[in-house]
């Protein structure tokens, strides 16, 4: 089993769609969790980190679910610009400066 | 800061032949990770340092594979002999403790023939 799993999609939506992604860990230990964003032929970069209580970032929402073992990313208002490949990662320790176990990611295409 | 910076950004070798993968960290950074990227398996780690030490090589394939961070601006990833499935997009990344993020490098594209 890997150790953080996502639906690999695509996710085909129209603009001004919501979608929601999900993603699952195995090591019931993990302390951060962050949502990474990764452009086609690009580098991965930071989206947000994603806390107990849930956060937003504008039209983005993250929530983690400790004793389910599950983080999820919320989108809403979906513009064109959103259209990339969004990485959920773990890490065994706090902060981004250890080990970040990275899931395969989620497609997600925004339509006009 | 430029950021992390790769080179070379694209690479084609003959199977067999030694490959050397560079990156200079960010200023001030004393962490350093070395990604490979495939469709298959998505970004793997394959080995971190902290103020140049290696911390974690578990990821490392096998022994044909080496890193090295004899300072704390520059690192290498160094294949030898390079086989055709090592063919990936090889990411160098680095953070410090203040930050939660990973920065990384725009990568080196790796095909072996």
């Amino acid at each position: 089993r890997k150790e953080v799993e996502q639906d690999p999609g695509p996710f085909n939506v129209p603009e001004g769609a919501t979608v929601a992604f999900n993603c699952t860990y195995s090591n019931s230990a993990s302390q951060s969790f962050f949502w990474y964003r990764q452009d086609c032929r690009k580098e991965p970069k930071l989206l947000m980190s994603v806390y107990s209580s849930g956060n937003e970032d504008g039209r983005f929402t993250a929530q983690l679910n400790r004793a389910s073992q599950y983080i999820s990313l919320l989108i809403r208002d979906s513009k064109l610009s959103d259209s990339a490949t969004y990485l959920c990662v773990v890490s065994p320790w706090g902060g981004a400066t250890n080990k970040l176990i990275f899931g395969t990611g989620t497609l997600l295409a925004v339509q006009p | 800061d430029a950021g992390v910076i790769q080179s070379p950004r694209h690479e084609v070798t003959e199977m067999g032949q030694e490959v050397t993968l560079r990156c200079k960290p960010i200023s001030g950074h004393d962490y350093l990770f070395w990604y490979r990227q495939t469709m298959m398996r998505g970004l793997e780690l394959l080995i971190y340092f902290n103020n140049n030490v290696p911390i974690d090589d578990s990821g490392m394939p096998e022994d044909r594979f080496s890193a090295k961070m004899p300072n704390a601006s520059f690192s290498t990833l160094k294949i030898q002999p390079s086989e055709p499935r090592d063919s990936a997009v090889y990411f160098c990344a680095s953070g410090d403790r203040i930050n939660t993020e990973a920065f990384f490098g725009q990568g080196t594209r790796l095909t072996v023939v």
